[in-house]
């Protein structure tokens, strides 16, 4: 079974630009969650899709927007990037909701890099 | 919101030694505490995880402890091995109410295993 896909691994943006990321789940997972990591702030929890609908929300402004497809393909949007925005994001996938003891399985991530 | 504090921020241990890393956490309503592995360059892997009314779980190697009164968990990890070198998170789940819920991530623990 393929893993979690995410593009693109690597990206370069300069402040006031938007950003969208994108991540495949694993086949048949409907639940798709999204984390910032930064060597500041560790591992933070962005936002949680399932069925095509955000069910849980982070401490994040709302430059910070994402989406879900039919087929549990996931987008995450960032708009008018800031420098503090250059993270590593992260996205999950689990069968049914994520954080309620079914095991998540995490992407490559995409290297989000604001100039 | 919850709060989760984790300690020590690194860890050298001999192989074959014990490592233990602590958490606390601030919400009594967490009832969900799951540890990922973090390997240099990887992705976040789920290596264990402990429900609200369970004390202590095992996995091999690894087992996880739960004070709920103390509002604290612990990962503790036998027999070391280098391969067991990497950054670990703990986090903690608190569900409010309709499906939803919030997943804080402490700061994670570099752990250095020396052969």
């Amino acid at each position: 079974k393929a893993g979690v896909t995410q593009t693109p691994r690597y990206l370069i943006k300069t402040r006031g630009q938007q950003v969208t990321l994108s991540c495949s789940p694993i086949s048949g997972h409907r639940s798709v969650s999204w984390y910032q990591q930064t060597p500041g702030q560790g591992l933070q929890f962005l936002f949680e899709y399932f069925s095509e609908t955000q069910r849980n929300k982070g401490n994040f402004p709302g430059r910070f927007s994402g989406r879900q497809f039919s087929n549990s393909r996931s987008e995450m949007n960032v708009s008018t990037l800031e420098l503090g925005d250059s993270a590593l994001y992260l996205c999950a996938s689990s069968y049914s909701r994520g954080g309620v003891g079914n095991e998540q399985f995490f992407g490559p991530g995409t290297r989000l890099t604001v100039l | 919101g919850e709060n989760v504090e984790q300690h020590p921020s690194t860890l050298s241990v001999q192989e074959g030694d014990s490592a233990v890393i602590k958490c606390t956490y601030s919400d009594s309503a967490s009832n969900y505490f799951p540890w990922y592995k973090q390997e240099l360059g990887k992705r976040p892997q789920l290596i264990i995880d402990i429900r609200s009314n369970v004390g202590e779980k095992k996995d091999q190697r690894i087992a996880v402890t739960l004070n709920k009164t103390a509002k604290h968990f612990s990962l503790h990890i036998t027999e070391t091995q280098p391969e067991d070198s990497a950054v670990y998170f703990c986090a903690a789940v608190t569900y409010s109410g309709a499906g939803s819920y919030q997943l804080t991530f402490g700061k994670g623990t570099k752990l250095s295993v020396i052969p």
